[in-house]
């Protein structure tokens, strides 16, 4: 059974940083892309960024980009991602989520952007 | 970048009957393999997104056949032959031929 938990939420000021976790169970990690997907209180999905199965290709929604950086650990089927200078339109769930068709997703972990 | 448009936001059914949801996209999403980068998405009150519909009409695994996706190019729907209980929820389209991006969502509730 494939298993995705994030970690790593909370509440953070603006201008602060944030390093979410996913651990990934039930399939071969290192074989598949890994994305990061969120969602804004009440509100739709955006997808965030994805990385590829051996990491040399990275992408991201303009609205992170520079801020934000996904990273994965093939030895220990981790998939990270480290938010800076997060803002107040950084609150959301943040899931992670198996491949680039997002097979798979995670429970999500809480982001609160306030001051 | 691709901007997907779902209609109707809301969807009112009755148990039993179909409901047909629309999306369309800003550009056509085929990809230059060859294959079409529209996949459907259900995500019930208080659960993560789970995907039901990959490349336009493929069923992913233990999606009842109640569901169904269809279109094309630009134009594409997610039929539900007939709506039960546990179908309600939000319903999200999502490009993947440029960039990722997914449409407002739809609501459907029972009448």
């Amino acid at each position: 059974e494939v298993q995705l938990v994030e970690s790593g939420g909370g509440l953070v000021q603006p201008g602060g940083s944030l390093r979410l976790s996913c651990a990934a169970s039930g399939f071969t990690f290192s074989s598949n892309w890994m994305s990061w997907v969120r969602q804004a209180p009440g509100k739709g999905l955006e997808w965030v960024a994805n990385i590829k199965e051996d990491g040399s290709e990275k992408y991201y929604v303009d609205s992170v980009k520079g801020r934000f950086t996904i990273s994965r650990d093939n030895a220990k089927n981790s998939l990270c991602l480290q938010m800076n200078s997060l803002r107040a339109e950084d609150t959301a769930i943040y899931y992670c989520a198996r491949s680039r068709g997002f097979v798979d997703w995670g429970q999500g972990t809480l982001v609160t952007v306030s001051s | 970048d691709v901007v997907m448009t779902q209609s109707p936001l809301s969807l009112p059914v009755t148990l039993g009957q179909p409901a047909s949801i629309s999306c369309r996209s800003s550009q056509s999403l085929v990809s230059s393999d060859g294959n079409t980068y529209l996949n459907w998405f259900q995500q019930r009150p208080g659960q993560s997104p789970r995907r039901l519909i990959y490349r336009v009409s493929k069923r992913d695994s233990g999606v009842p056949d109640r569901f169904s996706g269809s279109g094309s190019g630009t134009d594409f729907t997610l039929k539900i032959s007939r709506v039960e209980a546990e179908d309600v929820g939000v319903y999200y389209c999502m490009q993947g031929a440029h960039s990722w991006t997914f449409g407002q969502g739809t609501k459907v509730e029972i009448k």
